[in-house]
């Protein structure tokens, strides 16, 4: 079945580095999202992207989704202690008995140093 | 409005027994998603209700099931319970599970299997 692999697991920075997180695909995906738990939280949605190459921007936050539609990644400029969290990418297949399911990927646990 | 809400917070059970797991979704959303998150680990698909009917899978024995009612609320019910499936269980609704949709949590019940 599909599988959605994250990396880094756990990454530590100190306040103002720079942080990014990968995502890969077994899989070709319809689109991916990207959510983020705060220790003791639940997961919040951040973005979905759905075209091939597709770059959003929220704030300090730069989302990719490949070429391939099979990766993508996170990048955080100049991490702040409010980004401190489990960021999660999930993809979705396009059809077949996939279809309407999620895969999450495992996280990566960011924790930032003041 | 009122976001997706989840009953109990907490569950203490013990070996053998059941468990029965409930999720309000957003008004307007017609599909539940629920997953387990082990500790320190990702989200695993359990299982997707859309308008009353399973839609999707995810690789878990029988003895977790569910339902989902008329007004799209769900139940998650989980048999014969085992030391393993102590978890946070995290229920998830969206509109009609297409594959561009996004989920929404609630903040998840906490089962704990003594």
């Amino acid at each position: 079945g599909q599988q959605v692999m994250q990396i880094p697991q756990y990454q530590h920075v100190q306040e103002g580095e720079d942080f990014t997180t990968y995502c890969n695909s077994s899989t070709t995906l319809s689109n991916i999202q990207w959510y983020k738990q705060r220790p003791g939280g639940h997961p919040v949605f951040l973005i979905q992207l759905v075209k091939s190459g597709e770059v959003k921007k929220q704030k300090r936050l730069t989302f990719q989704f490949g070429e391939a539609k099979k990766n993508s990644s996170l990048h955080i400029t100049a991490t702040q202690t409010t980004d401190v969290g489990t960021y999660f990418c999930a993809g979705r297949a396009g059809g077949g008995t996939s279809y309407g399911k999620l895969t999450f990927g495992q996280g990566t646990i960011l924790t930032v140093h003041p | 409005e009122a976001g997706v809400t989840q009953s109990p917070t907490h569950l203490i059970k013990t070996r053998g027994q059941q468990a029965t797991l409930r999720c309000s979704p957003i008004s307007g959303h017609t599909s539940v998603y629920w997953y387990q998150q082990a500790l320190g680990l990702g989200l695993q698909f359990l299982l997707w209700y859309d308008e009353g009917e399973e839609r999707n899978r995810g690789n878990f024995p029988p003895r977790f099931s569910g339902r989902q009612f008329p007004n799209y609320s769900s139940e998650l019910n989980v048999n014969a319970l085992e030391l393993e499936d102590s978890a946070l269980y995290l229920c998830a609704s969206s509109f009609r599970g297409m594959a561009k949709n996004i989920q929404y949590f609630g903040a998840g019940t906490r089962l704990s299997v003594l």
